[in-house]
């Protein structure tokens, strides 16, 4: 079964500092992996994702995120955060061979940027 | 372009009360899917369809229905609403194609008293 962990609950980073959001993920198939952004009392917006390809895949608002196999995950970074990028973190995946789309979503990190 | 539309934003009925809340996008995506957000769980999916006429169950299908009678619109309905259906409830949309990325409606903040 697909599955995805977010293992923490909250991050906190001083602004300016760079930043971490850890995803890990479980897929039976060729993983197809997503972030979503969600602002409050907002829906969720996307970030960026991984098909295939470069392990390095780059986002909007400066976020990157790299797919790394051996350790089934799919962290989100930025070298230097911003008290705007203080929100609700998503990761997701989709098992490459299933129907309908349908994806996974982690329970979710919030991150909390500090002047 | 209004991308994903979710009627009404805030709702709030009794225990044993039916509703509807409605879902249009005006990006013609084959693919609509009905989401239900609580605090620690991230997103569970309820019912997605792949297409007019078509649904199909997710994670979280019990006590709700659906309906896809348009590609534009797929209708989320509570036919008894528990207080356990209390929740954030979230629609989106894709294109068929692999990859495709799920674009989100604004939400429906339901609360079951």
């Amino acid at each position: 079964a697909q599955s995805v962990a977010q293992p923490e609950d909250q991050v906190n980073v001083a602004e300016g500092n760079p930043l971490t959001v850890k995803c890990t993920y479980s897929v039976s198939g060729n993983p197809y992996l997503f972030w979503y952004v969600q602002y409050p009392n907002r829906g969720l917006q996307f970030l960026l994702k991984y098909i295939t390809g470069d392990n390095l895949v780059k986002g909007s608002y400066g976020f990157e995120a790299e797919f790394n196999k051996s350790q089934t995950s799919f962290h989100l970074k930025k070298p230097s955060a911003l008290v705007s990028d203080s929100a609700l973190y998503f990761c997701a995946v989709r098992d490459g061979s299933n129907q309908g789309g349908k994806l996974i979503f982690g329970q979710g990190t919030e991150l909390s940027v500090k002047p | 372009n209004a991308g994903v539309t979710q009627t009404p934003k805030f709702r709030v009925l009794k225990t044993g009360q039916s509703m509807t809340l409605l879902c249009a996008q005006d990006m013609n995506h084959e693919y609509m899917y009905w989401y239900r957000q609580d605090p620690g769980m991230g997103l569970r999916l309820i019912h997605y369809s792949v297409g007019e006429g078509t649904t199909a169950k997710g994670e979280v299908p019990d006590g709700y229905n659906v309906s896809r009678l348009k590609k534009q619109n797929f209708l989320l309905g509570l036919e008894s609403a528990a207080p356990s259906q209390t929740s954030v409830y979230f629609c989106a949309s894709s294109y068929e194609r692999v990859g495709s990325i799920q674009y989100f409606g604004a939400g429906t903040r339901l609360s079951v008293l």
